[in-house]
């Protein structure tokens, strides 16, 4: 149980163009989702916490107009990395936290080109 | 600052051998630690969890301990698998809900 499931997995984009990851929980409700951003070989930094119903929070040195978080739903958080450059190139994790831990999507690998 | 560490980077060990990963935190006042690990290219994967009550956490193979007073955590393995083979994370909550993440270790188990 306690099943994130993140959509897509890998995308290619070009430069200028926007990509939307979707993170659904698929057995429970999530009130809150962290979106994380992992480097080649670096480990995981948390960008922003979504709230059902409210405004995301941004980690400082995130552009909030740059990763668009939507969290409308209990069962859907969505990233949206706008007018994507390659240096926003990088692998995106969702993850919601879980009476006993925090359960974690599989991830998207965004490469834009 | 709330800060977790993880040393060595990466670590390679003949298969069957038993082997501890380490981690250590800044913050005595912490919340939990939680055990990943993430093969190449995918997501995490939860291996264990430990309230900040417990000192130690078990699992097949695997044993994770906490030691709050020395800021520290291991991860043991036990007569290691190249499955085993994987970039191994620790991740600690400080009170506020989000996950501190280690550096991580690679490791490495050589047939």
């Amino acid at each position: 149980g306690a099943v994130v499931s993140q959509h897509p997995s890998r995308v290619i984009c070009k430069s200028g163009t926007s990509v939307k990851i979707e993170c659904r929980s698929l057995d429970f409700q999530a009130t809150t989702m962290f979106w994380y951003r992992q480097f080649p070989k670096k480990s995981l930094m948390l960008m922003a916490t979504s709230n059902e119903g409210s405004k995301a929070t941004y980690e400082q040195g995130v552009e909030k107009d740059k990763f668009l978080i939507n969290h409308a739903s209990l069962t859907l958080s969505t990233l949206t990395v706008t007018s994507a450059h390659p240096e926003d190139s990088s692998f995106y994790i969702c993850s919601a936290p879980r009476e006993y831990g925090y359960t974690f999507g599989s991830g998207t690998r965004l490469t834009v080109v | 600052k709330q800060e977790v560490t993880q040393i060595p980077a990466a670590l390679s060990v003949p298969e069957g051998e038993n082997l501890v990963l380490n981690c250590s935190f800044t913050d005595s006042a912490i919340y939990n630690l939680q055990w990943f690990r993430q093969d190449p290219g995918k997501g995490l994967t939860s291996l264990l969890l430990i309230q900040s009550s417990q000192r130690e956490q078990t699992s097949g193979r695997l044993n994770a301990s906490l030691d709050k007073s020395s800021g520290r955590s291991t991860l043991y393995i036990a007569a290691s698998q190249p499955g085993d083979s994987a970039t191994y994370l620790c991740a600690a909550v400080f009170g506020n809900e989000k996950l501190t993440f280690g550096t991580g270790t690679r490791l490495t188990i050589i047939p």
